[in-house]
């Protein structure tokens, strides 16, 4: 079991460039979430998919889109990057049920100039 | 959205118990208490689930009181590996959304 797996590591974009980060897992997951973490703050919600074939807008969504396209993959677009958008991203995923244990991925460090 | 708030940064020495509250006045009746640990340059890792009372696993121990209004991690006997960023985060299950509190930074030193 990889867990959840997140590409690229790392990035750097123009502002004004997009981009779409990756995530997969193989844990047969029904909900998958995308994060993100600026320097010695928490985590906060970008988009989630409680299950396969619906997304929903977390606490930060604006200036991002997301697709689940399976069961397995949920990826997250940025489709002009604003500096503002610098930040480390962090995918994970959750079954459902009485479980509320999240697994993250390695994260993807992005930089917007 | 209610949000959770917890210490910004505690201090404490191998060996010793240490505990971590955090404030989650808004909490429904639906909605779990986990907690997490993250490393530098590292995603969060899951140490411990609750929904009141108290829980107990191989590393950790979650009490919650009776109103549910906070909750404290408790590690007992810390070691250096120890030293990270702890996270207390309440799933709302009711409105499908996740706050994350902006974490406790736990150093131990020897």
């Amino acid at each position: 079991n990889a867990g959840v797996t997140q590409t690229p590591k790392f990035q750097v974009l123009k502002t004004g460039q997009s981009m779409t980060l990756q995530c997969a897992q193989d844990m047969n997951h029904n909900s998958m979430y995308w994060y993100r973490q600026d320097p010695g703050m928490g985590l906060r919600l970008i988009y989630y998919s409680a299950s396969e074939g619906t997304t929903d807008k977390g606490e930060v969504p604006n200036g991002y889109n997301v697709s689940r396209l399976n069961k397995r993959e949920f990826s997250l677009r940025l489709e002009s990057a604003a500096p503002s958008q610098t930040s480390v991203y962090f995918c994970a995923s959750r079954k459902t049920g009485n479980t509320y244990e999240q697994y993250f991925g390695p994260g993807t460090r992005l930089t917007v100039t | 959205l209610a949000k959770t708030t917890q210490p910004i940064s505690m201090d404490s020495y191998e060996g010793q118990e240490v505990n971590i509250t955090c404030s989650h006045n808004n909490i429904a009746t639906n909605d779990y208490i986990t907690w997490y640990q993250q490393f530098p340059s590292q995603g969060p890792r899951f140490i411990i689930q609750g929904y009141k009372t108290k829980v107990t696993n191989e590393v950790a121990s979650l009490f919650i009181p009776a109103d549910r209004k906070s909750s404290t991690l408790s590690l007992p006997r810390v070691s250096l590996s120890d030293t990270a960023v702890y996270y207390c985060l309440v799933d709302y299950s009711s409105a499908s959304k996740i706050i994350f509190g902006s974490g406790t930074r736990l150093s131990i030193r020897p």
